[in-house]
């Protein structure tokens, strides 16, 4: 098994460019997550889905659309990137249990200029 | 608000020593409170969980408890070694299924 894998594993865009990010999981794990992490401020949640066709804000939602058609990816977009933007992002999935335990993928370097 | 602190950014110790990392939160009470570890350059990996009825928790040369009445958690590897340099984050279960990161505690353990 894979586990959790994300695509690009780098990216640098320009102020005012579209990206998606893609996260793919083969655990057949109901739910999934989107993770920034910043120097100092530990894992911060953007969205998450607790199923396929189902997505809901975490802490830091602005900026940022998901979508969940598949059960095994979930997609982050940023429609217009700002140099605020500029992080390492985490995708992670879960099992339907009361503990949440995550299983992370390994990160996606964005640079926006 | 809910708040997690990890009591420093980074912590030295020498190889063979007890590694001793808190976490202390604030304004909520998780059910429950899971550690990860970090390597540069890689996502976290789940390492322990510890409920709110259990004390103390197990696994190898790692240690955990949980003190709701302190708020905290305390982190212990024993018997350290240059391998066990890393991040390690705290994460108590926040609301609705979402965990709550711990900006984490960098590791290093001098040979």
């Amino acid at each position: 098994n894979a586990g959790v894998t994300q695509t690009p594993k780098f990216r640098v865009l320009k102020t005012g460019q579209s990206m998606t990010l893609l996260c793919a999981q083969d655990m057949n794990h109901e739910y999934m997550y989107w993770y920034r992490q910043d120097p100092g401020m530990g894992l911060r949640l953007i969205h998450y889905s607790v199923g396929e066709g189902t997505t809901a804000k975490g802490e830091v939602p602005d900026g940022y659309n998901v979508s969940r058609l598949k059960k095994q990816n979930f997609l982050l977009g940023l429609e217009s990137a700002a140099p605020s933007q500029t992080s390492v992002y985490f995708c992670a999935s879960s099992p339907p249990t009361s503990t949440d335990t995550q299983y992370f993928g390994p990160g996606t370097r964005l640079t926006v200029l | 608000s809910q708040k997690i602190e990890q009591n420093s950014e980074a912590l030295n110790i020498q190889e063979g020593k007890t590694a001793t990392l808190t976490c202390n939160y604030t304004n909520y009470s998780p059910a429950y409170l899971q550690w990860y570890r970090q390597d540069p350059g890689r996502g976290p990996v789940f390492l322990l969980l510890i409920r709110e009825n259990e004390k103390e928790k197990r696994k190898e040369r790692l240690k955990v408890t949980f003190d709701t009445t302190l708020k905290q958690s305390l982190f212990h590897i024993t018997a350290s070694q240059p391998a066990d340099s890393a991040t390690y984050l705290c994460a108590p279960q926040g609301s609705a299924r979402q965990l709550t990161f711990g900006s984490g505690t960098q590791l290093t353990v001098l040979p």
